[in-house]
């Protein structure tokens, strides 16, 4: 069973640009999760989707970050227009419904690093 | 302000000995704990969980022990190997009624352990 998979796995580019990050969840997993690791801090959660519907979003840092979630299947995350600020390792992670008596933790993905120069 | 917090940047141990790493968090809504593995270049692994209902749990050589009055936890690595070595992240989230995580985690900062052989 494939994991949880992200691209591009890395994107550079410059401020001002925009770029489209993408995740593709565990097949059957409801819940899907962005996260941001910036410059070997800890991992900040951005927001929750369950299906197609924002569960929670209060980590997203601005009305630059757009994320969608179209069919609840993959799940994109726009930044636009970037920032030096938004560089760092944006993971995407996907569990099952939480209402399942079995074990719900999180799988992540790989990771997209993004630079912003 | 950061409600999980791994003081400890880094720990060296050899090979065959015993892995501590330690986490304090502040918020008592917390409920349920978890630990993630993570090398470099790809996501952080699920390692083990805690319930606050419990005080220990045991997976092979991963033990977690939670201290709630002192809102502490620690994962014990016995004995450890050089394939432990990575970047350890606790984490930590209000759980469901199921016992099990719920939406959105908190993690620290990291450690990285690294065991000599």
């Amino acid at each position: 069973e494939a994991g949880v998979t992200q691209f591009p796995s890395h994107s550079v580019i410059e401020k001002g640009q925009t770029v489209t990050l993408r995740c593709d969840p565990i097949s059957g997993h409801d819940n899907l999760y962005w996260y941001r690791r910036v410059m070997g801090k800890e991992i900040k959660f951005l927001l929750h989707f369950v299906k197609e519907s924002k569960q929670d979003e209060s980590g997203m840092p601005n009305n630059r970050f757009l994320a969608e979630r179209t069919g609840g299947t993959y799940s994109t995350l726009k930044v636009q227009p970037a920032e030096l600020e938004d560089s760092g390792v944006y993971f995407c992670a996907s569990s099952q419904d939480q209402g399942a008596p079995m074990n719900t933790e999180a799988f992540f993905g790989q990771g997209t690093r993004l630079t912003v120069v | 302000d950061q409600q999980v917090k791994q003081n400890s940047p880094s720990l060296s141990v050899q090979e065959g000995r015993i892995s501590i790493l330690n986490c304090d968090y502040t918020n008592s809504m917390f409920d349920y704990f978890l630990w993630y593995k993570k090398y470099p270049a790809e996501g952080p692994t699920f390692l083990i969980s805690i319930s606050s209902i419990k005080d220990k749990n045991e997976d092979g050589r991963f033990t977690v022990f939670l201290n709630k009055s002192a809102k502490h936890l620690s994962l014990h690595i016995v004995p450890s190997q050089p394939g432990d070595s990575a970047v350890y992240f606790c984490a930590a989230s209000v759980g469901n009624a199921g016992g099990t995580s719920y939406g959105k985690l908190t993690f620290g900062q990291g450690t990285i352990l690294t065991v000599h052989p």
